[in-house]
């Protein structure tokens, strides 16, 4: 058990829809990650807050969105789901902010979502 | 576009054969970690290295950052159903704040 919870752990939904995907990092990280996994693109970084703050963007569509909140719980939004959305998402927390690649990261079980 | 690249993608081996994935990036490495998925799991890390040159060993497991610091291997001696998985390599940029995996090396082992 990494420490990380990711709720729900599968989500079925419509094309056009929206969900909400939520994280709770490891008790005191103040960085939260979102990765995307798919079968042809591996992890895809999406976007990295720190301590409630956007701290880095990746590969994230103008359709999805995040937040950090005072709890340091995240939530990533996707909206106008299309089916090439459905994917494994990963949510990672780390200690730090600022290179977080100098410690490891936690990763939590994962969201399936299934866009039909 | 993916920088870190991650050869081969797939390996099949018998039990107790060695094993090898290489990882390389188009652009100098602040340092590069290496995580592994097991099917239906979620990353773990496994190691991160940092100096140049840098060879690290962990049992079986053994981890080389290149003297370039553009790229990595993990070697695995004598092979078991228990390595099974996906090996990812991930390397974070000089000046920069995430982590960009490869591709991950799929290995398979029969006994």
């Amino acid at each position: 058990d990494s420490g990380v919870t990711q709720t729900p752990k599968h989500l079925i939904t419509a094309t056009g829809q929206r969900v909400t995907l939520r994280c709770s990092p490891r008790s005191g990280d103040l960085s939260v990650y979102w990765y995307q996994q798919s079968l042809d693109q591996g992890l895809q970084f999406l976007i990295q807050y720190y301590n409630g703050e956007e701290r880095a963007k990746g590969n994230i569509l103008e359709r999805f969105s995040a937040q950090q909140f005072p709890d340091l719980h995240s939530e990533l939004n996707l909206s106008s789901l299309e089916l090439g959305d459905s994917a494994l998402y990963f949510c990672a927390s780390s200690p730090r902010g600022q290179g977080w690649g100098t410690t490891e990261a936690f990763f939590g079980q994962g969201t399936r979502l299934t866009v039909v | 576009g993916q920088q870190v690249m991650q050869i081969p993608q797939y390996q099949h081996v018998q039990e107790g054969e060695d094993f090898t994935t290489y990882c390389n990036s188009s652009t100098t490495l602040s340092n590069i970690q290496w995580y592994k998925q097991r099917p239906g799991g979620h990353p773990v890390f496994l190691i991160q290295l940092v100096k140049s040159g840098e060879v690290k060993k962990q049992k079986r497991l053994t981890f080389q950052f290149g003297e370039a610091k553009k790229n990595s291997s993990l070697h695995i001696t004598a092979t078991q159903t228990t390595d099974v998985g996906t090996y990812f390599c991930a390397g974070l940029r000089q000046a920069g704040t995430a982590l960009i995996f490869g591709k991950g090396t799929t290995l398979s082992v029969s006994s």
